[in-house]
């Protein structure tokens, strides 16, 4: 079974318009950071926000929330107010395990494009 | 903060000849660092796990004499791919986390290597 899953290969969304992006993931472990990239048309990787799995709260990041649901295992991506500069490629990932424990690698999606228009 | 720098930006060389690709951490110390390779339209494929003074650890898969893994400092690591066929043609990304934290990883502006 994937890690993790979007199911979104494309979304589309109007300027000024807010935007859901999908993440599942699947995980024993009761420790676990979910993080969110965005990759733009240039390659670079940039890191948008994270939660954790013992936050009680959703992470948020200017425009970007995350809409963590624990029982359900989905970590949502919220994008409030679209730019057409947020056009790229969005990449949900998981690190199992706790922090510091020495095994801090990734388990990346297969990714959803977004485009924004005007 | 948290800026990694990759170079080069762009690679093209003949097949049979090899290729290193630096990878920094500008401003922290970066505990480990990470390799990937990225196809055109795919995700992000994990090669290899590098801590500074130790050997690197590779994914299942990726042939370590093929892909040279140097992590010298807590600020440079590098990926020498050996003796490079067209196949080996890929977008390869590092990134660096400082194992405090989140753990959150950072990473480079990646590196477009073109194998004729």
């Amino acid at each position: 079974a994937q890690k993790i899953t979007q199911t979104q290969p494309g979304m589309f969304v109007q300027e000024k318009e807010a935007v859901t992006l999908d993440c599942t993931y699947d995980t024993s472990d009761q420790s676990y950071g979910l993080f969110w990239y965005k990759q733009p048309s240039s390659g670079e990787m940039i890191f948008l926000i994270y939660q954790g799995s013992y936050d009680e709260q959703n992470a948020t990041e200017g425009r970007y929330s995350l809409n963590f649901q624990k029982a359900r295992k989905s970590a949502n991506l919220v994008i409030s107010a679209s730019q057409l500069g947020d056009s790229a490629m969005y990449f949900c990932a998981m690190r199992e395990g706790s922090l510091n424990s020495g095994y801090s690698t990734l388990t990346f999606g297969k990714g959803t494009m977004l485009l924004v228009s005007p | 903060g948290a800026v990694v720098s990759q170079h080069p930006s762009r690679v093209i060389c003949k097949s049979g000849t090899s290729v290193k690709i630096e990878c920094r951490s500008l401003d922290f110390q970066a505990t480990t660092m990470f390799w990937y390779r990225q196809f055109p339209k795919q995700s992000l494929m994990l090669m290899a796990t590098s801590n500074e003074g130790s050997k690197a650890t590779y994914e299942q898969g990726v042939e370590k004499d093929k892909f040279l893994i140097n992590h010298a400092s807590l600020t440079l690591s590098t990926l020498t791919v050996t003796s490079a066929h067209p196949e080996d043609s890929s977008f390869y990304i590092c990134s660096a986390n400082t194992g405090t934290g989140t753990d959150t990883q950072y990473f480079g502006p990646g590196t477009r290597l073109t194998v004729l």
